[in-house]
């Protein structure tokens, strides 16, 4: 079944304590980029990329960083989260970049007290 | 600064009847127009597109209308069926570029 994979659903975390936030895809995808939901602003991007070792800056990327090693694979890490970083996270691919249908993982809900 | 803009926050409508969601936005650079559909605890599902070089798009119940000198983009699902509530986005693609700017959404209700 073609999905993206995001993991972990829910994460409760501290102030400063690194983690990542995975996601992958299974249908050998070019563009993959990861989103923020909150209340009254919708879906704001956070970072993308084109292909493997090609990333690039969305519109909030400040207190984030991400990764292509490998084409299936492009994990969020927070090197030091802050509360204002507590949000709604969605990871995305499509086959040609942002103006092909993009396929979103399930979210995943983090809370940094 | 908010470009892709939807000034309602929710909407109603009966079953049967058309739902229209409205998105406006402030730049000319944005080249492609889509919109994405959310149900709770789910990430959002593509819906429909619409290239600015058109100016309708129609798949099923669903068309997206784009009106480039006013800078406004409508989605219309006619009939509207229970399945359709949802919190409806629009997005937008910056000519040339890779990042997308989404509106703040629509919660959409259909009432039987």
């Amino acid at each position: 079944e073609a999905q993206v994979t995001q993991n972990p659903r829910y994460l409760i975390t501290v102030t400063g304590k690194k983690l990542t936030v995975t996601c992958s895809q299974n249908m050998n995808h070019e563009y993959m980029s990861w989103y923020r939901q909150d209340p009254g602003l919708g879906l704001r991007q956070i970072y993308y990329s084109m292909n493997v070792e090609v990333t690039d800056k969305g519109d909030v990327p400040e207190g984030y960083k991400v990764s292509r090693k490998e084409k299936r694979n492009f994990p969020l890490i927070l090197e030091s989260p802050s509360p204002n970083q507590t949000s709604l996270y969605f990871c995305a691919s499509s086959f040609g970049g942002a103006r092909e249908k993009l396929f979103f993982g399930s979210g995943t809900q983090l809370s940094v007290l | 600064d908010q470009q892709v803009k939807q000034n309602s926050p929710s909407l109603s409508v009966q079953e049967g009847r058309i739902s229209i969601l409205n998105c406006d936005y402030t730049n000319s650079m944005f080249d492609y127009f889509l919109w994405y559909k959310k149900y709770p605890a789910e990430g959002p599902t593509f819906l429909i597109s619409i290239s600015s070089i058109k100016d309708k798009n129609e798949d099923g119940r669903f068309t997206v209308f784009l009106n480039k000198s006013a800078k406004h983009l409508s989605l219309h699902i006619v009939p509207s069926q229970p399945g359709d509530s949802a919190v409806y986005f629009c997005a937008a693609r910056f000519q040339g570029a890779q990042k997308l700017v989404f509106g703040q959404g629509t919660r959409l209700t259909i009432n039987p």
